[in-house]
């Protein structure tokens, strides 16, 4: 058990609709990130929140978005969901503000599934 | 583009023998490389890190090796064992992170299969 809750775990839902994917960092981990992982695809970094803020961002579409609240957790909303965005969605946390200051500990995962 | 690739999709080994896992890069400022192992149904978890300072690290069993002048790393596994048996994720990153680059870029993965 890594420490950091991913919910739903599985979802499934259509073309054009939008969904929330919730994370809860390990205890007191202050950067949330956010990794997409398309079907034999690697982990495409979305993007990283540290201590409420926003830190880096990568490939993430503009129909998604992401925040960190105040006691850490974070959410990644995406939205007018197409076919392709079907994939698992990864949530990773760490104490600093980069990798390099510890390693990531991911969670399990939200598969999104969308028909 | 990719800059951190990982071209074999699959690798499998014999109980006992070494594993031989690469990676190559092409973003000369990575100077933070990791390697994650992933279990079905479970997410990434960390297995050994090296800096560019260093040209080998060693874990037990693991050992990740960097050439930087080739833009490659590697990971052995001596010896494997069944329980191995995983998708491997090289990563990287800058110790930079006072700028944009805190997060990690990984490669697509090697399947590893340790037959007993």
């Amino acid at each position: 058990d890594s420490g950091v809750t991913q919910t739903p775990k599985h979802l499934i839902t259509a073309t054009g609709q939008r969904v929330t994917l919730r994370c809860s960092p390990r205890s007191g981990d202050l950067s949330v990130y956010w990794y997409q992982q398309s079907l034999d695809q690697g982990l495409q970094f979305l993007i990283q929140y540290y201590n409420g803020e926003e830190r880096a961002k990568g490939n993430i579409l503009e129909r998604f978005s992401a925040q960190q609240f105040p006691d850490l957790h974070s959410e990644l909303n995406l939205s007018s969901l197409e076919l392709g965005d079907s994939a698992l969605y990864f949530c990773a946390s760490s104490i600093g503000q980069g990798a390099s200051t510890g390693e990531l500990f991911f969670g399990e995962g939200s598969r999104l599934t969308v028909l | 583009d990719q800059q951190v690739k990982q071209n074999s999709p699959s690798l499998s080994v014999q109980e006992g023998r070494i594993s031989i896992l690469n990676c190559d890069y092409t973003n000369s400022m990575f100077d933070y490389f990791l390697w994650y192992k992933k279990y079905p149904a479970e997410g990434p978890t960390f297995l050994i890190s090296i800096s560019s300072i260093k040209d080998k690290n060693e874990d037990g069993r693991f050992t990740v090796f960097l050439n930087k002048s080739a833009k490659h790393l590697s990971l052995h596994i001596v010896p494997s064992q069944p329980g191995d048996s995983a998708v491997y994720f090289c990563a990287a990153s800058t110790m930079n992170y006072g700028g944009s680059q805190g997060n990690l870029i990984f490669g697509k993965g090697t399947k590893l299969s340790v037959k007993p």
